[in-house]
């Protein structure tokens, strides 16, 4: 089955610092990955997507991601922290046996300290 | 503001009764798509349209659930017989075809459905 895991149901993350999210994934296949932030009282927002290409991928807001096809993961990166950045974290990974379903991970509270 | 738009924002209804949630996607998108979301989980997709028809529907879509878009731009969500389970954010998105092939959606913020 198809299946994406966030294994850190927060993380906390002093202003200034890098910054982290992971994601594993398993789908056969090539995997369509994604990275979504969701505010407070907001929306979600889409942040970036690895299709195919360079392993590392830019996004919005200072935010990158790599893709380790060995690992099987995605993490979320970004190279110094702003409190702005708090907020919840989806990662997810088109559904190969639909053209249009998302398959989300349950998400990660990250929250940056001043 | 050109973004999507969900009506209401929240809902409080009793077991039971029937509930109906509206949303308005982007103009020009011709993909729309209903999640439902609980707390601390992922979105959950439910259904989705491209232009009126409905071409895909959720498992987790019971048979009290029903989703159209008649003409194509705006969607109803409607809830029949609402349990306590079915207390959750609805969210919708929409896409234009190209990018919704690859998955970036624009979501809006949302209708919280509580069933008392």
């Amino acid at each position: 089955a198809q299946s994406v895991a966030q294994p850190e149901d927060q993380v906390n993350v002093a202003e200034g610092n890098p910054l982290t999210v992971k994601c594993t994934y398993s789908v056969s296949g090539n995997p369509y990955l994604f990275w979504y932030v969701q505010y407070p009282n907001r929306g979600l927002q889409f942040l970036l997507k690895y299709i195919t290409g360079d392993n590392l991928v830019k996004g919005s807001y200072g935010f990158e991601a790599e893709f380790n096809k060995s690992q099987t993961s995605f993490h979320l990166k970004k190279p110094s922290a702003l409190v702005s950045d708090s907020a919840l974290y989806f990662c997810a990974v088109r559904d190969m046996d639909s053209n249009y379903q998302l398959i989300w991970g349950a998400g990660t509270k990250l929250i940056i300290k001043p | 503001d050109t973004g999507v738009s969900q009506d209401p924002r929240h809902k409080i209804t009793k077991r039971g009764q029937n509930v109906t949630f509206r949303c308005d996607p982007i103009s020009e998108h011709n993909r729309l798509y209903w999640y439902r979301q609980t707390l601390g989980q992922g979105p959950e997709f439910l259904t989705y349209f491209q232009n009126e028809a409905q071409l895909e529907k959720s498992r987790l879509l019971s048979d009290r659930f029903s989703a159209e878009r008649p003409k194509g731009s705006f969607s109803t969500l409607e809830i029949q017989r609402t349990e306590q389970g079915d207390s959750a954010m609805y969210l919708c998105a929409s896409s234009p075809s190209e990018a919704g092939n690859t998955g970036e959606l624009f979501f809006g913020e949302g209708s919280r459905l509580t069933v008392l």
